[in-house]
């Protein structure tokens, strides 16, 4: 199985704030990544496919960068509504695995 | 309105089963691979199992933990995706979302709100 070790798993930050999250792969595999923005008791929301593409109506402040076994999710320009936790998905072979989360916090 | 609702969702005791059901809506979803993922209470997201179209014959694909247990399925006449869970155990108590997955993204590009399952003696 691909292990996903997100770093770090919580962090605080301040609105305006530049946060990078990074995910790391146990393997090597083509950038068949994705990143989950959820809340507290609702369902996922889909932020970045393809490691770096932007999914339909997602803020540009929103960015997907790396390739290999590193990436990352950047957020420029920290606002209210972007606090919540941040899981990435590794979806280039079954079983589809998720990282630990990264929980993002005033 | 394009949206996926789950129901079935409740307590059962270990051992026993529980069928989910994913009702789609606003979309076709004979055109997509449909997904079950998973969130046991104060936990990460676990993949559970994945259903392919007719164009890929209807085949499936299971996590580790759930395989030989759970059981997806789909009627497309009906826009309906299911899971049949079976042998329950108390480390399926989750709350259990279906999700669409995008044609040319591979994104899980709509969820539903999901539903609780409680395995609890």
């Amino acid at each position: 199985d691909v292990q996903m070790t997100q770093s770090p798993s919580s962090l605080s930050a301040s609105l305006g704030d530049r946060v990078t999250i990074t995910c790391r792969a146990s393997q090597d595999f083509n950038n068949n990544l994705a990143w989950f923005q959820q809340k507290p008791g609702k369902a996922p929301k889909s932020l970045i496919y393809g490691a770096s593409s932007l999914q339909s109506g997602v803020p540009s402040r929103f960015s997907g960068s790396g390739s290999g076994t590193d990436f990352t999710l950047t957020i420029s320009g920290l606002q209210p509504e972007d606090f919540a936790t941040y899981y990435c998905q590794q979806y280039n072979a079954y079983p589809l695995t998720f990282g630990g989360g990264t929980k993002v916090e005033i | 309105e394009v949206q996926l609702v789950e129901s079935g969702g409740g307590l059962v005791q270990p051992g026993g089963s529980l069928r989910l059901s994913c009702a789609a809506s606003g979309f076709i979803l004979s055109d997509h691979y449909m997904d079950w993922v998973r969130q046991a209470p104060g936990k990460g997201l676990e993949w559970v199992a994945r259903s392919r179209t007719k164009a890929r014959s209807y085949t499936t694909d299971y996590a580790a933990s759930v395989k030989g247990r759970f059981t997806i399925s789909r009627d497309d006449s009906k826009n309906s995706l299911y899971l049949q869970m079976n042998s329950l155990k108390t480390e399926d108590t989750a709350v259990y979302y279906c999700a669409r997955v995008g044609i040319t993204t591979w994104l899980f590009d709509l969820w539903g709100r999901g539903t609780l399952v409680t395995v609890s003696s």
